[in-house]
């Protein structure tokens, strides 16, 4: 079965310091990678996903299929990227149900 | 327009009693998805819809847990005979089409205490 692992429940550090979210998966296929992000009260959203080869809010991520590695990175942390960060990834089998890791909280401090 | 919507927000059930939660998709989407968000265990997956079949429910933890989908539209999880367990973010998504690469569009949830 396939599984996602996000070794960090917490990554703290200071605004303008460069951001790694570590993400990786086990799956023998070709999934469908994506990072979402949940800020303070509010709702689960769509950070980006690897498909699309996107920088949203100056993050970006790389699939790395020799390491079976998606990290999230960021080269300057900003205050408001504080927030729950998950990976999440879907079977490139049809449908689109996402098996998601169990989360990184991120604290940017000024 | 309007995201998903989920009812209640907040519920609160003594142990042994039945829940229903709704969901409310996104008008014209057709898959539908219920995740349950618990302390420790992360974002689980508990069923899928399209339109109102439903392909894959093998995340339902067990068979006290039931869900249907009517008119290609909203979706009732209900949860019988509830246990501590339970408690947890219920979470409804929906995508447009349900293909591997769809973005899933979320509800703000429903928490459910098992008192």
């Amino acid at each position: 079965a396939q599984r996602v692992t996000q070794p960090e429940k917490l990554l703290s550090v200071f605004k303008g310091a460069p951001v790694e979210l570590k993400c990786n998966y086990s799956y023998s296929g070709s999934p469908e990678l994506f990072w979402y992000v949940q800020y303070s009260r509010q709702r689960l959203q769509l950070l980006l996903r690897h498909i699309s080869r996107e920088s949203i809010k100056g993050f970006t991520a790389d699939l790395n299929k020799g390491e079976t590695s998606f990290h999230l990175k960021k080269p300057f942390a900003q205050e408001e990227d504080s927030a729950m960060y998950y990976c999440a990834l879907s079977l490139n089998s049809g449908y689109s149900t996402l098996t998601f890791g169990k989360g990184t909280m991120l604290l940017v401090s000024p | 327009g309007a995201g998903v919507s989920q009812s209640p927000s907040n519920k609160v059930t003594e142990k042994g009693k039945d829940v229903e939660l709704r969901c409310d998709p996104i008008s014209g989407h057709t898959a539908l998805y219920w995740y349950r968000q618990s302390l420790g265990q992360g974002l689980e997956f508990l069923i899928y819809f399209q339109g109102n079949s439903a392909p894959d429910k093998s995340g339902l933890p067990s068979d006290r847990f039931s869900a249907e989908r009517t008119g290609g539209s909203v979706s009732t999880l209900t949860i019988q005979r509830t246990q501590q367990e339970d408690s947890a973010v219920y979470l409804c998504a929906s995508s447009l089409s349900g293909g591997s690469g769809d973005t899933q569009y979320f509800g703000p949830g429903t928490r459910l205490t098992v008192l």
